[in-house]
């Protein structure tokens, strides 16, 4: 069964560098998400992505927030300058398209920044 | 805003108790509602999501879930949990324009003794 993946499993990183983080969708998908999940709190939508185009991000996802589709197989999330906060499992979902599909997850980057 | 209320933070069951999960969602307009659950080392799944038409959905492994919209609540609910039950649920939803956007509650942790 086709799935989503997601590298590294775990990213340790200073505050103040840049991480990217990286998402194989699946392959016939055309909307693709980043949600995130700070310890013990909810998962939260972070941006969706469509047609190499931003189609709707939270207010989590400021500037020092891109997404990318490099090339036709991954999707990638940079985050310029980390900060502490930033320490949460990074989720990567993808969809055949919007409205009543389903969404796919990854098994999540945990990242932590020291 | 909109907003997703998981009001069991850990269950502990023995296998064959009932389970119910509370769900309650904050949003004026139409939604699309969604059980995810997340066994241990594993990815986010869905069970079930409801749309439209008759409010009890049937899902994967035996769960359903029933939307009020009167009380703005979708619970989970398995006659007979088993022991590989054991996983974190996330309640989430929607909104019926756009599902791009989901909005998750904080999970319930469920443990199943044998």
């Amino acid at each position: 069964e086709p799935e989503v993946t997601q590298t590294p499993s775990h990213q340790v990183t200073q505050m103040g560098q840049e991480v990217i983080l990286r998402c194989v969708p699946i392959s016939n998908h055309l909307y693709f998400y980043w949600y995130r999940q700070i310890l013990g709190q909810k998962v939260e939508f972070l941006v969706s992505f469509y047609n190499n185009e931003i189609s709707e991000k939270s207010e989590i996802f400021d500037d020092q927030f891109s997404v990318e589709r490099p090339d036709g197989s991954n999707f990638t999330l940079k985050i310029r300058s980390t900060k502490l906060e930033d320490s949460a499992m990074y989720f990567c979902a993808s969809s055949e398209s919007t409205g009543y599909n389903e969404q796919f997850f990854g098994p999540g980057t945990r990242l932590t920044v020291l | 805003a909109q907003s997703v209320s998981q009001h069991n933070h850990h269950v502990i069951l023995s296998e064959a108790a009932s389970l119910e999960l509370g769900c309650n969602y904050s949003y004026g307009g139409t939604v699309n509602l969604f059980w995810y659950v997340q066994y241990p080392g594993q990815h986010l799944q869905l069970l079930l999501k409801y749309f439209s038409g008759d409010p009890l959905v049937k899902g994967i492994k035996g769960f359903e879930a029933e939307f009020i919209k009167s009380k703005f609540s979708f619970n989970l609910r398995k006659p007979s949990v088993q022991w590989s039950d054991t996983a974190e649920y996330f309640c989430a939803v929607g909104p019926y324009y756009n599902t791009d956007k989901l909005i998750f509650g904080t999970g319930t942790r469920l443990q199943v003794f044998p």
